[in-house]
């Protein structure tokens, strides 16, 4: 299986600072098809998860610009820029290369 | 609007059976993938199953044997049968498009 690493598990941050996330996946996550399905997903608490990005840089509908991401291959970050109240919660990363498809621990940001 | 709804959810019986449906709208079932998705109290997030638009199906080794993923493309539904249920198969069950969109989960609770 394909193992997903997330660092940091928590993040304290700052109202207004950056933060920052970092995935690792334990295989490339290029697909044969060329592609790399690699997705981005936030939990508020109580709430479903929602997608931020998904096949490694696309954005979906709705989210905001702070929010950015880069990596290929194996290693994935995602950055917000500015941290708003509302960005609290778990960030999780997600691959969908490989079958079974996996999931990072999360990671719980929180505002300091 | 795409959107998917569970249903189905309850309090079982270890070793009983349970069977959960995903309505879904704004799309249709014969021309995407669907995956459940379940989250056990105050875990992390945990892929189950996946159905493909080849009706092709995959399960997570954890459920394999035990549970069985269908769709029904009169109806726009996907389902997921679940069997010999186990106590750490509690769990809240998302109903997932690709990574994209997210329903709001059916909560299965294995108890004696």
């Amino acid at each position: 299986d394909t193992v997903m690493t997330q660092t940091p598990l928590s993040s304290p941050v700052t109202l207004g600072q950056p933060a920052s996330i970092s995935c690792r996946s334990s295989q490339s996550l290029v697909h044969r098809d060329g592609n790399t399905y690699l997705s981005w997903l936030h939990q508020r608490p109580g709430q479903p998860p929602r997608v931020l990005f998904y096949m490694t840089s696309e954005r979906f509908s709705g989210v905001p610009d702070r929010f950015s991401v880069s990596g290929a291959g194996t290693d994935f970050t995602l950055k917000i820029s500015r941290v708003e109240a509302e960005d609290v919660g778990v960030y999780y990363c997600m691959q969908l290369s490989y079958l079974p498809y996996t999931f990072g621990q999360g990671t719980n940001l929180e505002i300091k | 609007e795409v959107q998917l709804v569970e249903s189905g959810g309850g309090l079982i019986q270890p070793g009983g059976s349970l069977r959960l449906s995903c309505a879904v709208s704004g799309f249709t079932v014969s021309n995407n993938w669907i995956m459940w998705v379940r989250q056990a109290p105050g875990k992390g997030l945990e892929w189950v199953s996946v159905i493909y638009s080849d009706d092709s199906k995959y399960y997570a080794d954890s459920v394999k044997g035990r549970f069985t993923i269908s769709s029904d493309k009169s109806k726009n539904t996907v389902s997921l049968q679940m069997n010999s249920l186990r106590v750490e198969d509690t769990a809240l069950y998302y109903c997932v498009r690709g990574s994209e969109y997210w329903g709001q989960g059916t909560l299965v609770t294995v108890s004696p």
